[in-house]
């Protein structure tokens, strides 16, 4: 099985644009999870979905969007890029039924705003 | 508010056994984990804890100790693939994991 993938591997993207950081599994986790990861600052949580339909926030939401249309798919769109969103985005999901919650991360996008 | 310390960086010698803390203070506990994450890939899980005590799976080994808001992860008989940066990590009253910044660890021979 695939496990969890995302796309693009990585994107250079002008300041002020838009643009949807994809994220799909095939493990029929119902949780999802966006995190970027900066040098120094570790792993931080920007959205995340325990179902399909429902999302919420984490703790750096400001200016990044999310949809649960299904279990599978889990989208990230930056409305208007800034170059502080210059990052590595990963996406995780897991099984909240399963016990302790271990998340399985994606191989990462590396986006570079200017 | 959320607090997860970890050392930045820790060298080690090939062959050698390395301890790895890390310190929490979160609104409520509902598990840690460590994940090992090589340059340029994933996090990788490595263990859970969420009762006291030591969690033992092959060279690596997991302690937690919930009343002191505590935990080290112990990396046996060290090999030069196991150079990567370890990240510990909380679930407080929610689903979500609450990272620390992690530790770099360089082994040489």
């Amino acid at each position: 099985t695939a496990g969890i993938t995302q796309a693009p591997t990585s994107q250079i993207l002008a300041a002020g644009r838009s643009m949807t950081l994809r994220c799909t599994q095939d493990m029929r986790h119902n949780a999802m999870y966006w995190y970027r990861q900066d040098l120094g600052l570790g792993l931080r949580l920007i959205h995340y979905s325990n179902t399909a339909g429902t999302t919420g926030k984490g703790e750096v939401p400001d200016g990044y969007s999310v949809s649960r249309a299904n279990t599978d798919d889990f989208p990230l769109t930056l409305a208007s890029a800034v170059p502080s969103q210059t990052s590595v985005y990963f996406c995780a999901s897991s099984d909240l039924a399963g016990g302790h919650n271990e998340q399985f991360f994606g191989p990462g996008t590396r986006l570079t705003v200017l | 508010g959320q607090n997860i310390d970890q050392p930045t960086e820790m060298t080690a010698t090939e062959g050698a056994i390395v301890q790895i803390n890390c310190t929490y203070q979160t609104s409520g506990f509902n598990g840690l984990f460590w994940y090992q994450q090589h340059a340029g890939e994933a996090p990788t899980f490595l263990s859970y804890n969420v009762l006291d005590g030591l969690e033992e799976k092959g060279r690596f080994s997991s302690f937690l100790s919930r009343s002191k808001g505590y935990s080290y992860l112990l990396l046996k008989e060290l090999q030069m693939k196991d150079s990567a940066s370890y990240l510990c990590a909380v679930i407080d009253s929610g689903y979500a994991l609450n990272f620390g910044k992690g530790t770099s660890l360089l082994v040489t021979p």
